[in-house]
C-alpha cells in the first residue's frame, strides 16, 4: 500500500536516448510534483500539476515533458538525454486545499546517462 | 524569488551532544517543513510547522518556527548515531498546494 510509487527505481541509458519515468499516488491528492535532486543533493522543483493541469513549470529544458493522464498519475518523459540529466528524480503529491499535511515523496528514480 | 538557506551544511557531532540547525527564508511564509533523507533513500517528513511560534517535538528532535524572523530551528538533543542523515528544511511557495523550495540540506554525522 505504497502512497507514492515510481518506476523504474534505476535507469541507466545512453546520451541521446528518450526515456520515461512513471509516478502514481493512491492518497487521493489533487496535486503532484516532479523534483530533481542533483549530485550535490540540491532539490529543485521541475513541474507541478493540479487535477491533471500544469500549474508550474520551472526553468526546465523542453526536452522534459510531463503528462498527467489522471490526477493519480504524473509521468515524466525526457527526450535526447544529456549527461547533465543524471540525477535522482522524485515525484511528490499533496492535497489541494490548504491543509495541515506535508508533501509525500516517492522513492525516487536514479537516472544515470552515459 | 523565495530563497531558503540552511546552516551548517555539514555537521559532525559526538553522541550525547546537543546542536541546532538553522533555516532562514527570504519571503513571508507560514508553512515550513523539515525532512530527513538517509543515503539512497527518499525524503521522510519530520515536522510540519504552520504558524508563528509553532514548536513540535519527536524524540530527540525539536523544531520551531518564528515567522517574523523568517527562521526555523531544528534542535537535536543528546545525539545518537541513528540520527545521522541529511536534514532539509523547505518552505511552501504559496497557498499550500504549491511546490516547496528546499534548503541545501545539512549533512549530519553523529560519531561515538
Amino acid at each position: 500500500d505504497t502512497a507514492v510509487s515510481q518506476t523504474p527505481k534505476y535507469l541507466v541509458t545512453q546520451m541521446g536516448n528518450d526515456k520515461s519515468i512513471k509516478c502514481e499516488q493512491n492518497l487521493g491528492h489533487d496535486t503532484m510534483y516532479w523534483y530533481k535532486q542533483d549530485s550535490k543533493k540540491f532539490l529543485k522543483i521541475m513541474f507541478s500539476y493540479n487535477n491533471k493541469e500544469l500549474i508550474i513549470n520551472e526553468t526546465v529544458p523542453n526536452r522534459f515533458s510531463p503528462k498527467s493522464p489522471d490526477k493519480a498519475h504524473l509521468n515524466l518523459h525526457i527526450n535526447s538525454l544529456e549527461l547533465g540529466d543524471s540525477a535522482v528524480y522524485f515525484c511528490a503529491s499533496s492535497p489541494q486545499v490548504r491543509a495541515q499535511e506535508t508533501q509525500y515523496f516517492g522513492p525516487g528514480t536514479r537516472l544515470l546517462v552515459l | 524569488e523565495l530563497k531558503v538557506e540552511q546552516n551548517p551544511l555539514f555537521l559532525s557531532m559526538q553522541e550525547g551532544k546537543n546542536y541546532t540547525i538553522y533555516c532562514n527564508y527570504s519571503t513571508t511564509s507560514d508553512r515550513l517543513y523539515w525532512y530527513r533523507q538517509d543515503p539512497g533513500k527518499s525524503l521522510e517528513s519530520l515536522f510540519v510547522l504552520l504558524s508563528n511560534g509553532a514548536v513540535k517535538q519527536e524524540g530527540r528532535l525539536m523544531a520551531s518556527l518564528d515567522t517574523k524572523a523568517r527562521l526555523s530551528t531544528l534542535h537535536i538533543t543528546a545525539a545518537v548515531h541513528d540520527l545521522s542523515a541529511t536534514y532539509f528544511c523547505a518552505v511552501d511557495m504559496g497557498s499550500g498546494n504549491t511546490p516547496l523550495v528546499f534548503g541545501k540540506g545539512t549533512r549530519l554525522s553523529v560519531i561515538a
